[in-house]
């Protein structure tokens, strides 16, 4: 079965440009989750979706992160723009949904983003 | 005061040491616990699930002490293998929404 898949891997822009990263959950999944990573740190979450809903976004610096998951499936996170603090790993995941939960949540390889 | 504290280490062990992480957590009303693994510039794998009643699964075996707010990891035996991250996770309520500790790094040496 195939994994979360992100691109680009790897990405490196200058502050106050703009960044999007792209994920495609793991088919059949209705819940995926985006992730800030920092150096040292654990990952936090920035925002959730079912389907094509957003279920918390209260950790999104909405006055420059944005998030969609139109179709309720592949999903962008967009940075805009890009301070040098937004250095880090972004991690999407994904999971099933609904009553039985909570349930694991695969993650995929990471978009690693440097702001210079 | 963070939501989920660690250790974040390193702990430096030989092959076949017996190594515990502990893990505090600040929100009481959190509902389910669970150890990730993170290896260098890897994604984080789900280790194990953390039960009130304790659980093992091989050399693993993990606690929960809802009183203490308190959650902890024994690897036995430790292997070359099992050195990374290690992330201690809570899901603060119904929805599926983990938050991570800091982690705790592992490395197992000859």
């Amino acid at each position: 079965e195939a994994g979360v898949a992100q691109s680009p891997r790897y990405k490196i822009i200058e502050k106050r440009q703009s960044v999007a990263f792209w994920c495609n959950p793991i088919s059949g999944h209705a819940t995926l989750y985006w992730y800030q990573q920092i150096l040292g740190q654990g990952p936090k979450l920035l925002i959730q979706f079912q389907n094509n809903g957003v279920v918390d976004d209260s950790q999104l610096p909405k006055d420059r992160f944005s998030a969609e998951r139109l179709k309720g499936v592949d999903s962008t996170l967009k940075i805009q723009p890009a301070k040098l603090e937004d250095s880090a790993v972004y991690l999407c995941a994904s999971s099933l949904a609904g009553t039985g939960g909570p349930y694991e949540q695969y993650f995929g390889p990471g978009t690693r983003l440097t702001v210079t | 005061r963070k939501e989920v504290e660690q250790d974040p280490g390193p702990f430096n062990v030989p092959e076949g040491a017996t190594v515990a992480f502990n893990c505090t957590y600040s929100n009481s009303a959190s509902q389910s616990f669970f150890w990730y693994r993170q290896d260098c510039r890897k994604e984080p794998k789900l280790l194990m699930s953390v039960y009130s009643s304790g659980n093992e699964d091989g050399r693993f075996t993990a606690q929960l002490n809802r009183a203490s707010q308190y959650i902890s990891l024994l690897i036995r035996d430790s292997k070359l293998s099992d050195s990374a991250t290690y992330l201690c996770v809570v899901n603060r309520r119904a929805g599926n929404m983990l938050t991570f500790g800091g982690g705790t790094r592992l490395m197992v040496k000859p």
